[in-house]
């Protein structure tokens, strides 16, 4: 069965540190990829998405991720993260004609000031 | 001006109990899904729906049923809750021009 993991399970960083959470999908077809945010206490937001193309995509808040198809990746990055990106992170795959999400564990990030 | 509204937001029963949670939406989509959300299990597909007349079971649908009542409603119903069933519930929809999908804010349910 196709799967989703997210291997890191909590990440604690400090303001202005990088961030690079990681997302490996099982499929070996076509696929559209998500990364989903849910700040504490709210609902899931689109972060950002690739369907084709340049396989960096850039998304909201500064975040950006890269599809590497050879890996079966989509790596989520910022360069330096706030406070305010306090959040849980999923990521989350369509396989290509299908219309169902697969949605990896999530990843819990703790930013500290 | 929320788009995918849920009721009721949170919500404690008692084993055994038949509850139902209830999802609108105002963006038109055609397709909905209930997902539940657990700590360190991430989201888990529950029953989705393309239209009125099509429902379907996901990963996790034992112990669940649903009714789209119209285009724009989707409703959870647990016939006989269990503690196992505590959670937190998201609606989500989309429509046939991308896959991505929108979430209602969620219901955390609790089974005593």
């Amino acid at each position: 069965a196709q799967s989703v993991s997210q291997h890191n399970h909590h990440v604690i960083l400090s303001e202005a540190a990088s961030l690079e959470l990681g997302c490996n999908y099982s499929y070996g077809g076509t696929v559209n990829l998500f990364w989903y945010v849910q700040y504490p206490g709210q609902h899931l937001q689109l972060l950002l998405k690739y369907f084709s193309g340049d396989p960096l995509v850039k998304g909201i808040k500064g975040f950006e991720a890269e599809f590497i198809k050879s890996k079966f990746s989509f790596n989520l990055r910022k360069p330096s993260v706030q406070w305010s990106d306090t959040a849980e992170y999923f990521c989350a795959v369509r396989i290509y004609n299908t219309d169902k999400l697969i949605f990896g564990t999530g990843t819990r990030l703790q930013v500290f000031p | 001006d929320a788009d995918v509204t849920q009721t009721p937001r949170n919500r404690i029963t008692k084993t055994g109990k038949r509850i139902m949670l209830e999802c609108s939406q105002t963006k038109g989509h055609d397709r909905m899904y209930w997902y539940r959300q657990d700590p360190g299990l991430g989201l888990r597909l529950i029953y989705y729906s393309f239209d009125v007349k099509d429902i379907n079971k996901g990963e996790i649908s034992d112990g669940y049923s649903v009714s789209r009542q119209a285009q724009a409603k989707f409703s959870l119903s647990l016939e006989s809750a269990i503690p196992n069933q505590t959670a937190l519930y998201f609606c989500a929809t989309s429509d046939l021009t991308g896959p991505e999908q929108y979430f209602g804010p969620g219901t955390r349910l609790t089974v005593t």
